[in-house]
């Protein structure tokens, strides 16, 4: 089955630095894949998604980018803010046979922003 | 108001026992889904239900059973509760159409179990 990859577990920038978090996954038919943000004791919010058809998606300060080659997407927050602390998953979707649409998460990505 | 609903949204109780979660969406989505986060954060698919089909993560116990009365509501329920059956329990759900289709999480219930 679909395994995905995430790193790193833990990142602290300061603010307005930039803030990079990779993922990988192991299935070639994925076709879609969501970042989600989870803030303490919240519900996981999808902050951006892409999809395989695509190699890149910006959102203001937010942009994903994907590589299906090497079977790896990236999430990259600009001019980061204290508000942007939180978790943040990756996750790709199954695109076929009985399971698709169920997301695989990463094991997420604790981002720190110091003022 | 709220897109995807889950009560209650904190449980205690005593190990060996049964307890529901409900879910209800009022997006109009036809998939919805189960999924435990654990200790450590991790998010885990239990469960997808359509109308049509159930598909069941093969790791998850049978103690665990989803019900669905109608496409806007997909209940948890779970018996003979043990230990590491806490973690918090999001419910989710989007439109059908195979992989691709963002997903819209309730706030989470936190079962603890004593």
């Amino acid at each position: 089955g679909e395994n995905v990859e995430q790193h790193p577990s833990t990142l602290s920038v300061q603010e307005g630095d930039s803030a990079v978090i990779k993922c990988t996954y192991s299935d070639s038919a994925s076709n879609y894949f969501p970042w989600y943000k989870q803030e303490l004791g919240k519900r996981p919010q999808l902050i951006i998604d892409i999809r395989s058809n695509v190699g890149e998606k910006k959102d203001q300060r937010i942009a994903v980018t994907l590589n299906k080659t090497a079977k790896h997407f990236s999430l990259h927050i600009t001019e980061t803010q204290p508000e942007d602390s939180a978790v943040y998953f990756c996750a790709a979707s199954i695109g076929y046979g009985g399971s698709q649409g169920n997301l695989i998460f990463g094991k997420g990505t604790k981002l720190s922003v110091k003022p | 108001d709220t897109a995807v609903s889950q009560t209650p949204k904190y449980l205690v109780t005593q190990m060996g026992n049964d307890k529901s979660i409900k879910c209800e969406q009022n997006l109009g989505h036809d998939t919805m889904y189960w999924y435990k986060q654990d200790s450590k954060k991790f998010l885990k698919i239990m469960f997808s239900y359509n109308n049509k089909e159930l598909i069941i993560n093969e790791t998850v116990p049978n103690r665990f059973s989803p019900k669905s009365p109608d496409k806007a509501h997909l209940n948890l329920h779970i018996n003979s509760l043990e230990l590491g059956d806490s973690a918090v329990y999001f419910c989710a759900s989007s439109q059908a159409g195979g992989g691709g289709q963002p997903q819209h999480f309730g706030d989470g219930t936190r079962l603890s179990i004593l």
